[in-house]
């Protein structure tokens, strides 16, 4: 099976300039979260979709950042303008259920292997 | 959610079992406790979770206590490719805040 895709793995933009990163998940995944972890600080949460739908976006720092999932696929993340607060790893995850107990069997999120943003 | 406290570090010998404590005095009936792990360069890897029985998966076990104000991530056999920062996190069986990660312990394994 494969696992989480996210590219790219590396973008180094200059502050003002647009990116986006994209995220494959598992097939037949309907959650889909993006997190990030910029220098020296612990792994934030972004939002969170259930399929097409953004269940919680209570993460996003503000409105340069935009999250699309159409199709309830794969997912984008755009930055726009990118500033140099923004640099850091941003980590996309996919799992079958939110949480335990809802089926009978659960294995957590599955997390990519991230892409490291770098705006200079 | 409740808040975790875990140790910043701990080391191991190869092929030494490790236990990893996870403090949460204020956890909550409705808590699950999840374990998480995070390898160099890599994306954090669900490890283990449970709600009040001890656990056991492929990877490790889950020991809490009874009175749920702590559990223990035991790993039988560490091998050098278990070093990486392991995180205890709360997360109420409702959903209604997201899995949050805290700084974890650094797992040092020596060979």
């Amino acid at each position: 099976e494969a696992g989480v895709t996210q590219f790219p793995s590396h973008s180094v933009i200059e502050k003002g300039q647009t990116v986006t990163l994209r995220c494959d998940p598992i097939s037949g995944h309907d959650n889909l979260y993006w997190y990030r972890r910029v220098m020296g600080k612990e792994i934030k949460f972004l939002l969170h979709f259930v399929k097409e739908s953004k269940q919680d976006e209570s993460g996003m720092p503000n409105n340069r950042f935009l999250a699309e999932r159409t199709g309830g696929t794969y997912s984008t993340l755009k930055v726009q303008p990118a500033e140099l607060e923004d640099s850091g790893v941003y980590f996309c995850a996919s799992s079958q259920q939110d949480l335990p107990g809802q089926k009978l069997f659960y294995d957590g999120y599955t997390f990519g292997s991230g892409t490291r943003l770098t705006v200079v | 959610d409740a808040k975790t406290t875990q140790p910043n570090s701990m080391e191991s010998n190869e092929e030494e079992p490790v236990h990893l404590p996870c403090n949460h005095s204020t956890i909550s009936g409705t808590d699950y406790i999840h374990w998480y792990r995070q390898l160099p360069s890599q994306g954090p890897e669900y490890v283990i979770h449970g709600l009040t029985s001890n656990v056991n998966n492929r990877m490790a076990s889950l020991a809490i206590a009874e009175d749920r104000k702590s559990s223990t991530l035991i790993l039988h056999r560490a091998t050098l490719r278990d070093a990486a920062v392991y995180y205890c996190i709360l997360r109420d069986y409702l959903g209604n805040t997201p899995l949050v990660f805290g700084k974890g312990t650094r797992l040092s394994v020596i060979a």
